[in-house]
């Protein structure tokens, strides 16, 4: 149980455009999801706090313009690059925080991660 | 939420116990320790979180000092996929509320090799 899927898993675009990566919950609804960033050899950033049906809580520096971030069901969450630039590659992952789960470990509230987007922009 | 401090790099044989070790000196009572592993240009993994009591799962036990101020991750036989880098994150339980709350943040991790 507590699968997060991510689509798609890499993505390449011209500067300039907008790209959107899909974040879902398979067998469990999310009333929260995060978005993280990870650049080469360095630590997962959070970048925003996804509610679903309320507006995203970004962390400070992120631009909530560029990175538009939609939780319009309990299963999927959406975060928009608009706009994107070569700055903006980057390992993009996402993560669901789970109710706990029935007849499962004590897991309670843990948040489970996608395998991640690699964005890069030429 | 608390700050966490673990070496930067381990290596560990093939078969061997991995024991992964994490300072949070600055736990606050109703602060959780949790870990994860990131396996090379994956998205993080969850193996296994404690408030105050031992735990253990299928992956990995978990060992909290009486004073809370320290923890040991413990993988019982490592193989060579245990290779990742393992986060030790201080968060805040379920009752804490506020903007805080189930907020993960990421230190540098420790790298650990499993070698044959």
């Amino acid at each position: 149980g507590a699968v997060v899927s991510q689509h798609p898993s890499r993505v390449i675009c011209k500067s300039g455009t907008s790209v959107k990566i899909e974040c879902r919950s398979l067998d469990f609804q999310a009333t929260t999801m995060f978005w993280y960033r990870q650049f080469p050899k360095q630590s997962l950033m959070l970048m925003a706090t996804s509610n679903e049906g309320s507006k995203a809580t970004y962390e400070q520096g992120v631009e909530k313009d560029k990175f538009l971030i939609n939780h319009a069901s309990l299963t999927l969450s959406t975060l928009t690059v608009t706009s994107a630039h070569p700055e903006d590659s980057s390992f993009y992952i996402c993560s669901a925080r789970a109710p706990r789960l029935a007849g499962g470990p004590k897991v309670t509230d843990t948040q489970y991660f996608g395998p991640g987007t690699r964005l890069t922009v030429l | 939420d608390a700050k966490t401090t673990q070496p930067t790099s381990m290596d560990c044989a093939e078969g061997r116990a991995a024991n992964l070790p994490c300072n949070h000196s600055t736990i606050s009572g109703n602060e959780y320790v949790y870990w994860y592993r990131q396996i090379h240009s994956q998205g993080p993994q969850y193996i296994i979180h404690g408030l105050k009591n031992n735990e253990t799962n299928e992956m990995a036990s978990l060992i909290i000092t009486e004073d809370r101020k320290s923890s040991t991750l413990i993988l019982p036989h490592a193989t060579l996929r245990d290779t990742a880098v393992y986060y030790c994150i201080v968060r805040l339980g379920a009752n804490a509320g506020g903007t805080s709350y189930g907020k993960l943040t990421f230190g540098q991790g420790t790298i650990l090799t499993v070698h044959p």
